[in-house]
């Protein structure tokens, strides 16, 4: 079974500029988050999605930050404009279901922003 | 809110030597506890878990507790090895019921190098 992919793995921008990651999660799993993960603390959920709705965002900056999951697959987080503190690495992980036991999340590798 | 605290880090040992990483939790309800490893250069795994109280999680040679008397979780493993060395990141999900059922709320990470 494929894991949780993620991409670009590296990005490098200057302050002020757009970035866009992009996730696909394990085939038929209908829960997708995306965390950030500064340097030196744990992962922080920004948006939970259950199929192509927005469970929780209350953590995402959303004067900059925006998500989508449109056919209820794949994901796109975007970063606009991009500012210092946003250098982290963002996380996407994928859960079969949401309210049951299996609920366990897989991650993706990740892809680490860092904002010059 | 939810939070989790673990130890403070990082933590050296040397290969066979028992390790205890300390977690406790502050939550609402009945949340599930977890433990994660991301290993250097890989995406974070779910290393063992329990879903109610006095439950043990285990997993490898490692071991976790669920005291909720003490809102603790606790890793422990007898005897490490090189290949233990990581980061390891205490967790817990918000029970059923809960409004953010599902969402994973982190620690900081505790780094373990263990050397031969």
């Amino acid at each position: 079974e494929a894991g949780v992919a993620q991409s670009p793995r590296y990005k490098i921008i200057e302050k002020r500029q757009s970035v866009a990651f992009w996730c696909n999660p394990i085939s038929g799993h209908a829960t997708l988050y995306w965390y950030q993960q500064i340097l030196g603390q744990g992962p922080k959920l920004l948006i939970q999605f259950q199929n192509n709705g927005v469970v929780d965002d209350s953590q995402l900056p959303k004067d900059r930050f925006s998500a989508e999951r449109l056919k209820g697959v794949d994901s796109t987080l975007k970063i606009q404009p991009a500012k210092l503190e946003d250098s982290a690495v963002y996380l996407c992980a994928s859960s079969l279901e949401t309210r049951t036991l299996r609920n366990e999340q897989f991650f993706g590798p990740g892809t680490r922003l860092t904002v010059l | 809110g939810n939070s989790v605290t673990q130890m403070e880090g990082p933590v050296t040992l040397s290969e066979e030597a028992f390790l205890t990483i300390n977690c406790t939790y502050t939550a609402t309800g009945y949340p599930s506890l977890f433990w994660y490893v991301q290993y250097p250069g890989e995406g974070l795994q779910l290393l063992l878990k329990a879903t109610k109280a006095d439950d043990k999680g285990s997993n490898k040679g490692f071991e976790a507790t669920y005291r909720k008397e003490t809102t603790s979780f606790h890793l422990e493993k007898g005897s490490v090895q090189v290949s233990d060395s990581a980061v390891y990141f205490c967790a817990l999900s918000e029970g059923a019921g809960g409004t953010s059922y599902g969402k994973l709320t982190f620690g900081q990470g505790t780094i373990l190098t263990v050397h031969p």
